[in-house]
C-alpha cells in the first residue's frame, strides 16, 4: 500500500500570500496523483490530476508539480475562500486508492 | 449538472447492519466507474469500495472486505453499499463519488455523504 505523507500538517497564512504544499509517496507512483480541497461539512472537491492537471472549474491560482515521489500544491494567491484542508490522493497503485492526511491552511 | 445524494446512514448498534443508497443524476451513471470512500470523525479520508460500470468488477478495502457488499443498479441510477458486522472503527461519513473517466481512480464528483455511527 502506498502511504502519502503531507507537509506541514497546518499552514498559516494571510490572503494575498502564497501557499506550497507537499505530499512525498512512501513508493513511485509516477504522475498519478491528484489533490482535493475540503470545506468545513463539506465533500472533498477534485482540484489537480495526473499531478498537474487542473480539473474543471478550478481557477488558475491552483497548481500541482512533481512526479515520482515528492509533489507539490501551490496557491499562487491565497483568497479568502481557499483556506481550507486539501488532500492529496495517489492511484498508480490500486487497490486500495490511498489519501495523505491532510494539510490545513487556515487563515492567520 | 452531476448531482449525487447518498442516504440511509444512521444509529446502529455494534454487529448490526445498514445499506447506504446513492442516487446519481445530471450524468450517464451506466457510463462511470463508481466508488464509495468513508471519513472518520476528525479523521483523513479512506476509500471504501469501486465498482466498475456493468458490475463485472469490484473492489473493497480491506478493512472492510467480507463485511460490505457494493452493488448498483444502472437502470435506476443508483448505488448501494450493504453494511453488516458493523464495528465502532466504522463510525464516518460515507460518500458516494464518481470515478474520473478513464482515469482508474481520481473521485471528480462526491455526494454530501450520509453518517453513520456505530455505538451500543
Amino acid at each position: 500500500e502506498v502511504v502519502l505523507t503531507q507537509s506541514p500538517a497546518t499552514l498559516s497564512l494571510s490572503p494575498g500570500e502564497r501557499a506550497t504544499l507537499s505530499c512525498r509517496a512512501s513508493q513511485n507512483v509516477r504522475g498519478y496523483l491528484a489533490w482535493y480541497q475540503q470545506k468545513p461539512g463539506q465533500s472533498p472537491r477534485l482540484l489537480i490530476y495526473d499531478a498537474s492537471n487542473r480539473a474543471t472549474g478550478i481557477p488558475a491560482r491552483f497548481s500541482g508539480s512533481g512526479s515520482g515521489t515528492d509533489f507539490t500544491l501551490t496557491i499562487s494567491s491565497l483568497e479568502p475562500e481557499d483556506f481550507a484542508v486539501y488532500y492529496c490522493q495517489q492511484r498508480n497503485n490500486w487497490p486500495p486508492w490511498t489519501f495523505g492526511q491532510g494539510t490545513k491552511v487556515e487563515m492567520k | 449538472q452531476v448531482h449525487l445524494v447518498e442516504s440511509g446512514g444512521g444509529l446502529v448498534k455494534p454487529g448490526g447492519s445498514l445499506r447506504l443508497s446513492c442516487a446519481a443524476s445530471g450524468f450517464t451513471f451506466s457510463d462511470y466507474y463508481m466508488s464509495w470512500l468513508r471519513q472518520g470523525p476528525g479523521t483523513g479520508l479512506e476509500w471504501v469500495s469501486y465498482i466498475s460500470a456493468s458490475s463485472a468488477t469490484i473492489y473493497y478495502a480491506d478493512s472492510v472486505k467480507g463485511r460490505f457488499t457494493i452493488s448498483r443498479d444502472n437502470a435506476n441510477n443508483s448505488l448501494h453499499l450493504q453494511l453488516t458486522s458493523l464495528r465502532a472503527e466504522d463510525t464516518a461519513v460515507y460518500f458516494c463519488a464518481r470515478v474520473r473517466r478513464y482515469s482508474s481512480g481520481y473521485f471528480d464528483y462526491w455526494g454530501q455523504g450520509t453518517q453513520v455511527t456505530v455505538s451500543s
